[in-house]
């Protein structure tokens, strides 16, 4: 079935580092990625989404490409601040309006 | 402001006892989720429901019950056959039909058994 993998955390940066969260998906047909974010107690918030292949999504410096052939939607960020500090979620939608979530990668960055 | 929101914030459960958390979207959103998310764990989903009077089983739905009698409102409740049911439960909607709908969250109910 469809499913999503994140690489595992927890992530500690300095601030200014290069944030890389790796994503892998597995599903039939051609689905829609996202990258959501969960702040401590809070529900999840949308990041970015891209709906086909080649597509990048970006927001708040975070940017993430839709590559089919590796079927990856890694996270990117060129200097993290300690406001990022937070869960992150990769998901897919498919057909039928269904979601799939990875476990979450939480991410620390000190000062 | 549209939103979705989720009562209470805070649940203390007895054993043996029912409860139901309650979520309210308007957004005009047709679908409808509730997911739990244990400490340090990913998102599981319980039910979900596509359109009024219609909903079905995620893949943890043992111990759990929902209702769609209103597009707006999908209360979900944690009957006494749920075993392990502290955690956190997080409410959901999105539209249908466009492939890069969105969905979106509500801020969450913590449950914990007393």
């Amino acid at each position: 079935g469809d499913s999503v993998t994140q690489m595992e955390g927890p992530v500690t940066l300095s601030e200014e580092a290069f944030l890389t969260i790796n994503c892998t998906y597995t599903a039939t047909g051609y689905p829609s990625l996202f990258w959501y974010v969960q702040y401590p107690g809070e529900g999840l918030q949308l990041l970015l989404k891209a709906t086909k292949a080649d597509d990048k999504g970006s927001n708040k410096g975070f940017e993430a490409t839709y590559r089919k052939e590796t079927t990856s939607f890694h996270l990117e960020k060129g200097s993290v601040q300690v406001s990022d500090s937070a869960v992150y979620f990769c998901a897919l939608r498919r057909d039928g309006n269904q979601f799939y979530f990875g476990t979450g990668t939480s991410l620390t960055v000190i000062p | 402001d549209g939103g979705i929101t989720q009562s209470p914030k805070y649940l203390f459960r007895k054993e043996g006892q029912n409860v139901t958390l309650s979520c309210e979207q308007n957004l005009n959103h047709d679908a409808m989720y509730w997911y739990r998310q244990d400490p340090g764990q990913g998102l599981r989903l319980i039910y979900y429901s596509q359109i009024v009077n219609d909903f079905q089983k995620g893949d943890i739905a043992e111990g759990y019950s929902v209702s769609r009698e209103k597009k707006e409102s999908f209360p979900l409740t944690v009957t006494s056959a749920q075993k392990n049911p502290t955690a956190f439960y997080l409410c959901a909607s999105s539209t249908q039909g466009y492939s890069g709908n969105t969905i979106y969250f509500g801020e969450g109910s913590w449950l914990t058994v007393v």
